[in-house]
């Protein structure tokens, strides 16, 4: 059983509408959650990082952390086709902040103009 | 872009060959990481460092054996290498662990026939 889990994709989105993306994990104790973005061939870069229950907004980009739920979320708004990649969720799910990450599988996006 | 390099970028090794992957940054961060990134997995944490010298094991580290002899320098070696092994290879770094972001190099593609 999978700790991280996304759904794979394609997610299929038309230009100027909202991605929603999610990610569900199963440690309880997990801290601290990203929100990568890969493009084909690219190494991931950092989006968002949230640690607290609630939303948090940053530019058109909200990630939203539910820890009862065990689930931390997504939304592009707006979304433009160079927001095309693959969207990975990580979670730090130990308590040694040696910050080891746990990557789900990752979301293929595809914004279609 | 954090000052992170990667060599050599692409590898192309037989079975059995020892394999060294080479890890440099410039920007004195404490921890590094080393990630392999399979189709279906996402990223998977092989070994990190929290200084010179310590090192420890993550998720997929057998076959596979590290060295930080230098701040800037992480080396990843795999001792005989097996086609299963073959990945592309990600490494990170990060000023505090934990709740710090992680910044990736442009990996290694990494061919063992």
């Amino acid at each position: 059983q999978k700790e991280v889990e996304q759904n794979s994709g394609p997610l299929s989105v038309p230009e100027g509408a909202i991605a929603s993306l999610n990610c569900t994990y199963s440690d309880r104790g997990s801290q601290s959650f990203f929100w990568y973005r890969q493009y084909s061939g690219k190494s991931p870069e950092l989006i968002m990082s949230i640690y607290s229950n609630g939303d948090k907004e940053d530019g058109r980009f909200t990630a939203q952390l539910n820890k009862a739920s065990q689930y931390v979320s997504l939304l592009i708004r707006d979304s433009q086709p160079s927001d095309s990649a693959t969207y990975l969720c990580a979670l730090d799910m130990t308590t040694d902040s040696w910050g080891k990450l746990q990557f789900g599988a990752g979301t293929q996006v595809v914004v279609t103009p | 872009d954090a000052g992170i390099t990667q060599s050599p970028r692409h590898k192309v090794t037989e079975t059995g060959t020892p394999v060294t992957l080479r890890c440099h940054q410039t920007e004195n961060h404490r921890y590094m990481y080393w990630y392999r990134q399979d189709p279906g997995h996402g990223l998977r944490l092989i070994h990190y460092s929290y200084g010179v010298k310590d090192t420890d094991k993550g998720e997929v580290s057998d076959g596979y054996s590290v060295s930080r002899s230098k701040t800037e320098d992480f080396l990843l070696t795999l001792e005989s290498a097996t086609s299963s092994q073959t990945s592309v290879y990600f490494c990170a770094i990060s000023n505090s662990g934990g709740e710090e972001t992680q910044y990736f190099g442009p990996g290694t593609r990494l061919l063992v026939l």
